[in-house]
């Protein structure tokens, strides 16, 4: 039931572009991405939402496959302030007039390096 | 709006003893939710509530774990009888109920069971 991220971590040097995977097994109504700094509250990214609307901040681009139950989220020309650990969160169709819990992936540690 | 906030930040417990968490939601927000992370990990769903009625418990939540939301504000998680375990950190997160579900996390309460 937990999605799984790909890759499990990553190193870049500044400058440099990188693509965080995440994957269910389940039919997905929504996709949220959150990066937590080390002992920091997860930061809101971006929502993906089955049938194409998104949410989030400019500088931060992804993509959902509803077909794949897949979602990808797409860091370039990345910044010192980019490090940290990426969670993807899925919503299962129907979860939301049941409350939207999301159910985590394990994370994908990202280093950029000067 | 000044976010989430979580008290205390740190707590280090004996065994045995009982542990009471704090959330104050953004005030506009009616979902509330707990989650628990611990290191290397995702969040985990605990329980959520809309406004003051629990709506859905995890299977993780034993009994020992009980959680309120008087008059629909902020929130307590407290938890009888610690083992180590529970070792953790507790993030509360709070949301409205437009459909993007766009959760906002507090800083959390790190829990240490000795």
């Amino acid at each position: 039931q937990q999605p799984v991220q790909s890759p499990q971590a990553v190193i870049l040097r500044e400058g440099e572009d990188a693509v965080i995977n995440c994957s269910s097994s389940k039919a997905l109504y929504s996709v949220h991405w959150y990066r937590q700094k080390h002992g920091e509250a997860p930061v809101f990214l971006m929502i993906l939402l089955k049938g194409g609307e998104q949410k989030g901040h400019e500088k931060i681009s992804a993509s959902f496959n509803e077909k794949k139950q897949q979602s990808s989220l797409y860091l370039t020309a990345s910044q010192l302030s980019y490090s940290g650990t990426y969670f993807c969160g899925t919503e299962i169709p129907g979860s939301y007039n049941q409350g939207g819990k999301l159910i985590f992936g394990q994370g994908t540690e990202l280093s950029v390096k000067p | 709006d000044t976010g989430v906030s979580q008290n205390p930040r740190h707590k280090i417990t004996k065994r045995g003893q009982n542990v009471t968490f704090r959330c104050d939601p953004i005030s506009e927000h009616n979902r509330l939710y707990w989650y628990r992370q611990t290191l290397g990990q995702g969040p985990e769903f605990l329980t959520y509530f809309q406004n003051e009625a629990q709506l859905e418990k995890s299977r993780l939540l034993s009994d020992r774990f009980s959680a309120e939301r008087p008059k629909g504000s902020f929130s307590t998680l407290e938890i009888q009888r610690t083992e180590q375990g529970d070792s953790a950190m507790y993030l509360c997160a709070s949301s409205t109920r437009d459909h993007y579900n766009e959760q906002f996390f507090g800083p959390g309460t790190r829990l240490t069971v000795l």
